[in-house]
Parts: C-alpha cells; sequence; structure tokens
C-alpha cells in the first residue's frame, strides 16, 4: 500500500530562516511519482513539484529546493530565505503506477507558518 | 487560463438531506478526480474518471455517495441521506491525460457542513 509521512505537524520560522519539510513516503511499485502541494489559507492546492522514482537528481526553483533520495525513502522540501508569504500546509503525495496509479496519496501536512 | 472551478464554494445542509457538487475542469482535461479532505487531514481519494467512464471509484465511503461525467467535462458529486460526518472539503482536480503519475490541478474546493 502507498503511505506518505510528514512527520513534522507544525513549523514555525523567523522570517528570512530557512526552513525543511520532511516526507517520508512507503510503496511498493517500481516507478511512483511524488509531489508537493502548497495549501495557503484560502484553501486552493497549487501544484509545485512532480518528481519521477527515476529521476533522483535534485532541483532548484528560485528559493525552493528538493531532496530526493531513495536509499531513505524521502523527498524532503527546502525553502530558503523563508517569507511571509511562505505560510501555508504543505503536503507530500505519492502516485504510483500499479497500486491506485492514477491516485494520489497524501501526507497529513505540515503547518508552516512564518512570523515577520 | 480558466483552472478548475467548483460550484457551490460552501453547502449547508440539515442531516437526510441530497446534496450536489459541481465541478469544471480544466478546459481539454481528460482526467477528473474528487478527493475529501477533513480538518487537519490531507486530500483522501474518492473517484477518478476518464473521459465520460469511472475509472476507479475505490475511495467512495459507500452507497451514498456517486459522482457522474456524463459528457465528459462537468462531473457532480451526489450524495444521498447526507450524515453529519459527511463534513468536509471536497475537492476536484482534474490532469491532462490519464497516464500514472500526471499532475492534476485543483480546484478550490466546496465546503459542506451537514447539520
Amino acid at each position: 500500500a502507498q503511505k506518505v509521512t510528514q512527520a513534522q505537524t507544525e513549523i514555525s520560522v523567523v522570517e528570512k530562516e530557512d526552513v525543511t519539510l520532511d516526507c517520508v513516503y512507503e510503496t511498493r511499485d517500481t516507478t511512483y511519482y511524488l509531489f508537493w502541494y502548497k495549501q495557503p489559507p484560502s484553501g486552493e492546492l497549487v501544484f509545485l513539484i512532480r518528481r519521477n522514482s527515476f529521476d533522483e537528481q535534485n532541483e532548484i526553483s528560485g528559493r525552493y529546493s528538493w531532496n530526493f533520495q531513495k536509499s531513505t525513502s524521502s523527498f524532503n522540501f527546502t525553502i530558503t530565505a523563508s517569507q511571509v508569504v511562505d505560510s501555508a500546509v504543505y503536503f507530500c503525495a505519492l502516485s504510483g503506477d500499479q497500486t491506485g496509479a492514477n491516485n494520489l496519496f497524501f501526507g497529513t501536512g505540515t503547518r508552516l507558518t512564518v512570523i515577520p | 487560463g480558466a483552472g478548475v472551478s467548483q460550484t457551490p464554494s460552501n453547502k449547508v445542509t440539515e442531516k437526510g438531506k441530497y446534496v450536489e457538487l459541481r465541478c469544471d475542469p480544466i478546459s481539454g482535461h481528460t482526467a477528473l478526480y474528487w478527493y475529501r479532505q477533513s480538518l487537519g487531514q490531507g486530500p483522501e481519494f474518492l473517484i477518478y474518471f476518464q473521459g465520460t467512464g469511472a475509472a476507479d471509484d475505490s475511495g467512495l465511503p459507500n452507497d451514498r455517495f456517486f459522482a457522474v461525467r456524463p459528457e465528459g467535462s462537468v462531473s457532480t458529486l451526489k450524495i444521498q441521506r447526507t450524515e453529519r460526518g459527511d463534513s468536509a472539503v471536497y475537492l476536484c482536480a482534474s490532469s491532462p491525460g490519464t497516464a500514472p503519475g500526471e499532475t492534476q490541478y485543483f480546484g478550490p474546493g466546496t465546503r459542506l457542513l451537514v447539520l
């Protein structure tokens, strides 16, 4: 079965600090896909990134970066120089190519608060 | 272009009533998904459509829940004999294709409250 664990329920940082959100996943599929979504107070889930299991290259997009490590089944998300607008709930999600191939399995989310 | 839209944004109903929630996906997107998000939780899968047909409805909690997508675009999630436990945010998403791992783009959700 697919499972995503986001052990950090809530994190608070002061503006301009760096912060890393952890995501650990479990799957039996050999091909799978990992996602991060942001859910601001407005409630809409905003897509941030998608990675497939064959591409372990880390990715950087502006202040955001992602570290995918198959050896530890982790897909962590780092925000550099955090800003108040980064305050939101962040979800990590997993989709496999076999088990519920078109379903996203979400973690319980990490609520990030950036204090000005 | 326009994103996924959902109506109504909020719905308050009484226990035992019937409700319909509507989703209008991104134009041209083949796949459509419904999820349910309870307070403090991540979204949970309900049903997935490829075109007009429900390809996977394994997430529907019971037979009070039903969804349709008759013309392969707009979808309606129908809940009969609502119960207080049905209170949640119902999210709709769409994706361009139907391959595994397609990125899903979400709408703003319908917040359902059953009194």
